[in-house]
């Protein structure tokens, strides 16, 4: 049984650019969440999706959007990209209305 | 959203035990505590939940006093592959709230 996957593994751009970040939840999970985690820092709640609509949102701009598919996968768009942008990026699954989630591995986004 | 408060670090040596205590003096009613632990360049992982007194399992212990203000993850001997951050968390298990991270406490055991 596969548990959270996300691709790609690691990533660089450029200021002003765009990113998409993806992910495969636990088999079972309904629910995806996505976190920001600056170097030294713990990991911050940007966003929720439950039946491929935005759930609940933390304090992230509106450069930072999602989307989540029939399958229960999920995608993280990052337009306009800043330097604080650079970070892991990691994403959760779980049933939904669990307070256990299951992380993958993370994205580390450089952006240069 | 309660607010938790833990050391920034702590150093073992290999074998000990090792108590990180949590604070939380706004913990809500209908609000759970949760441990987390992560690696280095790996995302968390769930340790440990409980609600009052004292909760048990293969990898840790946690103790939570009656007036539930703070809590104290218990890591039995130690070893080098313990060595990570841990985050203590509080909130409901409806989920409808996020799981709201602090800085956590990174464990350094030495041999």
């Amino acid at each position: 049984d596969a548990g959270v996957t996300q691709s790609p593994t690691h990533l660089i751009k450029t200021r002003g650019q765009q990113v998409t970040l993806r992910c495969s939840p636990k088999s079972g999970h309904d629910t995806v969440s996505w976190y920001q985690q600056a170097l030294g820092q713990g990991p911050q709640f940007i966003f929720q999706y439950y039946e491929e609509e935005e759930r609940q949102r933390g304090n992230f701009p509106d450069r930072f959007s999602g989307h989540q598919f029939p399958n229960y996968s999920s995608e993280l768009n990052v337009n306009a990209l800043l330097l604080g942008d650079s970070a892991l990026y990691l994403c959760a699954s779980s049933l939904i209305d669990s307070y256990e989630q299951y992380f993958g591995p993370g994205t580390r986004l450089t952006v240069t | 959203l309660a607010k938790t408060t833990q050391p920034i670090s702590m150093d073992s040596y290999e074998g000990q035990e090792v108590n990180i205590t949590c604070s939380h003096n706004n913990i809500a009613t209908n609000d759970y505590i949760t441990w987390y632990q992560q690696f280095p360049s790996q995302g968390p992982r769930f340790i440990i939940q409980g609600y009052k007194t004292k909760v048990t399992n293969e990898v840790a212990s946690l103790f939570i006093p009656a007036d539930r203000k703070s809590s104290t993850l218990s890591l039995p001997r130690v070893s080098l592959s313990d060595t990570a951050v841990y985050y203590c968390l509080v909130g409901d298990l409806s989920g409808n709230t996020p799981l709201v991270f602090g800085k956590g406490t990174r464990l350094s055991v030495i041999a």
